[in-house]
């Protein structure tokens, strides 16, 4: 089965902090996977997918397999990435698998 | 170039009816997926079209189907409306298989009473 988990409801972060959003999935194959962010009243846009190794908006995140995980990360939190952050996954075909998102927060 | 398009934005319906979708891709995309968000399940996979074909199905009851025309425009069906249909109905589209990642519409918002 395809399951993403993302542990927090909500994160809440300083202005020029470091910030890390978790995310765990289970699928037994290769798997293809995603950040999607969500600012207030915008559409849902991707943010990066784990096969490009870019850095968008000075977010990056690494496929771990042995762990399962790709956690998205920023050095320094701007109050603009306040906004909903999904971690997704494609196990084959154009199905995405969503986890359930965490708030991220960042406070002046 | 155009985004996803989705229309229409808003719908309230009765339970019991059928409502009927848009979505119309970015030029070139021949790959469209339904999404439902709602706060409870948050977003889940209803099914995509490619090339007017159903290549893959969520786990929702056949009173949600869907089709997709020669132009790559999709629509999305539900009949015999449920109080819990409620929902965002989100459309994405993308190029094809090698999942360059979707781009999805503004979504529409239905209410059903």
């Amino acid at each position: 089965a395809q399951r993403v988990t993302q542990p927090e409801k909500l994160l809440s972060v300083f202005k020029g902090a470091p910030v890390e959003l978790k995310c765990n999935y289970s699928y037994s194959g290769s798997p293809e996977l995603f950040w999607y962010v969500q600012y207030s009243r915008q559409r849902l846009q991707l943010l990066l997918r784990h096969i490009s190794r870019e850095s968008i908006k000075g977010f990056t995140a690494d496929l771990n397999k042995g762990e399962t995980s790709f956690h998205l990360k920023k050095p320094f939190a701007q109050e603009e990435d306040s906004a909903m952050y999904y971690c997704a996954l494609s196990g084959g075909g154009n199905k995405l698998v969503f986890g359930a998102g965490t708030i991220l927060r960042v406070k002046s | 170039k155009a985004g996803v398009t989705q229309t229409p934005r808003y719908l309230i319906k009765t339970r019991g009816q059928q409502v009927t979708l848009s979505c119309s891709p970015i030029s070139g995309h021949r790959s469209v997926s339904w999404y439902q968000q709602t706060p409870g399940q948050g977003l889940q996979f209803l099914f995509e079209y490619f090339s007017e074909t159903q290549r893959n199905k969520g786990n929702f009851p056949g009173r949600f189907s869907g089709r997709q025309f020669s132009n790559s425009r999709s629509e999305m069906n539900v009949s015999t409306l449920e109080l819990g249909d409620s929902a965002l109905y989100l459309c994405a589209s993308s190029m094809d298989r090698d999942n360059y990642g979707y781009t999805f519409g503004s979504g529409t918002r239905l209410t059903v009473v």
